[in-house]
């Protein structure tokens, strides 16, 4: 069974930083793309970023450019999001999500809370 | 990166069928294979319900059913029942190596 399980997320002030965690099991976890997706609160899925399997390759939304880093240790099958100078409006629940131009597995999400 | 864009509602009764809109443009839903569905129910982890267009992932009822004309992708649920009540959200890969998401559409079930 496949499962992907978040990690890292809280409450952190404006302009501070936070580094989020993702475990994959029941599947091959080098051979898949890895992507991270936010849903601000109340509001729409909104993609953030993509890791190609070996990590050669990563692509960010425009706002996150910059300051959100997607990194992968496929010993660990695990895949990481650091997130600096983070924002008022980075604020919502970060799914992490298997596969890179659609996601067939979803984790439960981790909730990070961006305020003063 | 503008949003697709879906209606914020739709409703149907037990048993009837409905059919969601997603619209894009040329440079994402009009040319991509890689448009697909999620159905999210409140509180809970989005599913994957339609992958590349029209495409059912195994063990999803076959009353869920894709389609692409043009700029457009259509979700159609046959037999409505109370369980489908939830949000969907349709998504395409887009030039330039990115994925929109549509702002969601939210299904009543009368």
């Amino acid at each position: 069974e496949v499962q992907l399980v978040e990690s890292g997320g809280g409450l952190v002030q404006p302009g501070g930083s936070l580094r989020l965690s993702c475990a994959g099991t029941g599947f091959t976890f080098s051979n898949f793309w890895m992507s991270w997706v936010r849903q601000a609160p109340g509001q729409g899925l909104e993609w953030v970023a993509t890791i190609k399997e070996d990590g050669s390759e990563t692509y960010y939304m425009d706002s996150v450019k910059g300051r959100f880093t997607i990194s992968r240790d496929n010993a660990k099958n695990s895949v990481y999001f650091q997130m600096n100078s983070l924002r008022g409006d980075d604020t919502g629940v970060y799914y992490c999500a298997r596969r890179g131009w659609y996601s067939d597995y979803w984790g439960q999400g981790t909730l990070v809370t961006v305020s003063s | 990166q503008s949003a697709l864009t879906q209606p914020a509602s739709v409703s149907g009764s037990p048993g009837q069928s409905i059919t969601i809109s997603c619209t894009g443009t040329s440079s994402d839903v009009g040319e991509s294979i890689f448009v697909s569905w999620h159905q999210q129910h409140p509180g809970k982890a989005p599913k994957l319900i339609i992958y590349e267009v029209s495409s059912r992932p195994s063990g999803v009822s076959n009353r869920f059913s894709g389609s692409k004309s043009g700029n457009t992708a259509s979700l159609t649920i046959s037999g409505l029942q109370a369980e489908d009540e939830a949000d969907y959200y349709c998504s395409s890969y887009s030039t330039n190596n990115i994925v929109l998401f549509g702002g969601g559409t939210k299904l009543t079930v009368l």
